[in-house]
């Protein structure tokens, strides 16, 4: 069965570094959304993207963050210089056209610990 | 800002019971709803979606809506120890370009045999 695939599966960085997520969703799947879960709370929508530019972006995906789909099959979440309230779960969703508007598959996560 | 408000429990019963999880939402325009199942430490996985009033059944699972109470539920009968998870419950934002879900905080269901 195809899934969402991403990487890492864990990273752990210093305050202010860069990071870098990436995501490969499922092939035939045209729409795709970074969402995050910090331990214990809510999964919180952060960004949608569709057709190579950002459909729309939730109050927490602010400057610092960015996304791109630089070769047509990886979709990355870029994290300029991350803060201690950064770490969480991220998790890469896709839904393939036409598809029930809230059915998404989601990838394993990764697991963002900033230091 | 839409929300989302689930039991946040731990709900527990016994193998063979029924496990009842409830959601209430508050944005009265909201049109589709799910249940996401999400193992410890795992991603959500869609298992449910209801957008009419009433019942909807899929297999061990009935999802229940009631768009007046702005309410929305899940049984899951004949609970097994492999139902044990956080129930996540997920409205669809109306007003969104792709489909943006809000989530609650989830309701753990721990099944013991």
């Amino acid at each position: 069965e195809p899934e969402v695939t991403q990487t890492p599966s864990h990273q752990v960085t210093q305050m202010g570094q860069e990071v870098i997520l990436r995501c490969v969703p499922i092939s035939n799947h045209l729409y795709f959304y970074w969402y995050r879960q910090i331990l214990g709370q809510k999964v919180e929508f952060l960004v949608s993207f569709y057709n190579n530019e950002i459909s729309e972006k939730s109050e927490i995906f602010d400057d610092q963050f960015s996304v791109e789909r630089p070769d047509g099959s990886n979709f990355t979440l870029k994290i300029r210089s991350t803060k201690l309230e950064d770490s969480a779960m991220y998790f890469c969703a896709s839904r393939r056209q036409g598809g029930n508007t809230g059915e998404l598959f989601f990838g394993e996560g990764s697991r963002l610990t900033v230091l | 800002q839409k929300e989302v408000e689930q039991n946040s429990g731990p709900l527990s019963v016994p193998e063979g019971a029924i496990a009842s999880l409830n959601c209430t939402y508050s944005d009265r325009v909201s049109q589709s709803f799910f249940w996401y199942r999400q193992y410890s430490g795992k991603s959500p996985e869609l298992i449910m979606s209801i957008y009419s009033n009433g019942d909807k059944e899929d297999g061990r699972f009935t999802a229940q809506l009631n768009k007046a109470s702005q309410y929305v539920s899940l049984l899951i009968r004949d609970s097994q120890p492999s139902d044990s998870a956080t129930y996540l419950c997920a409205v669809y934002d109306r007003g969104s370009t792709l489909g943006r879900l809000y989530f609650g905080r989830g309701t753990q269901l721990t099944v013991w045999p």
